[in-house]
């Protein structure tokens, strides 16, 4: 069975500081990799897809990932955390079957 | 709007009661989802829809879910008896894409907090 595992459930930085969440995946195949962020009491919003294009994907709000096959990983980042940026951040797959599954999450939070 | 519109925003039911919960999805979205999300962890899926066929439901915990999409639109899903373990934020999402389209974004709406007293 597909499945994504995010390391860490909370995350601070500081404003301006690098933002770095780690997704690692598990599949027999190349996935169809996304994030989405789920701000409080919202649903969740899609920030960027990955499907075999580019390794490299740039999305919304400043953010990219990069699919490394050989580390199963599809990392998101930013430059430059912004107090906007806080919110929940889930790394998902969706492989056949039509069925996307979500990791646990990860908690950002952004000091000033 | 043009969004996933989700009603009621909060729930309340005491335990025992049955709840119904409401899905309008993007007008044409072919796929409709619902997923379960409890406090601090990811989205847990629950059931598919493509148009108003029920492709996949093997993620509905137990019978007391159920979950219709008659006309290929609106979809509801329905909680019999509710327990404490049903409190959560039920998601829906819809897809333009039809089945088998893997990399075709879900659009997700706000939710509907349950909570069971």
């Amino acid at each position: 069975a597909q499945s994504v595992t995010q390391l860490g459930s909370h995350v601070s930085v500081s404003e301006g500081a690098l933002v770095l969440l780690r997704c690692n995946y598990s599949s027999s195949v190349p996935p169809y990799l996304f994030w989405y962020v789920q701000y409080p009491n919202q649903g969740l919003q899609l920030l960027l897809k990955y499907t075999s294009a580019a390794t490299l994907v740039k999305g919304i709000n400043g953010f990219e990932a990069e699919f490394k096959k050989s580390e199963t990983s599809f990392h998101l980042t930013k430059p430059s955390a912004h107090m906007s940026d806080a919110a929940e951040y889930f790394c998902a797959v969706r492989p056949a079957g039509n069925k996307l599954t979500f990791g646990g999450g990860t908690r950002v939070l952004v000091k000033p | 709007g043009a969004g996933v519109s989700q009603s009621p925003r909060y729930k309340v039911a005491k335990r025992g009661q049955d709840v119904a919960l409401r899905c309008d999805p993007i007008s044409g979205h072919v796929s409709l989802f619902w997923y379960q999300q409890a406090l601090g962890q990811g989205p847990e899926f629950l059931t598919y829809f493509q148009n108003e066929a029920q492709l996949d439901k093997s993620g509905l915990p137990s019978d007391r879910f159920f979950a219709e999409r008659p006309e290929g639109s609106v979809s509801t899903l329905k909680i019999q008896r509710t327990q404490q373990e049903d409190s959560a934020v039920y998601l829906c999402a819809s897809s333009l894409a039809v089945h088998r389209v893997y990399n075709s974004p879900l659009h997700f709406g706000n939710g509907t907090r349950l909570t069971v007293t």
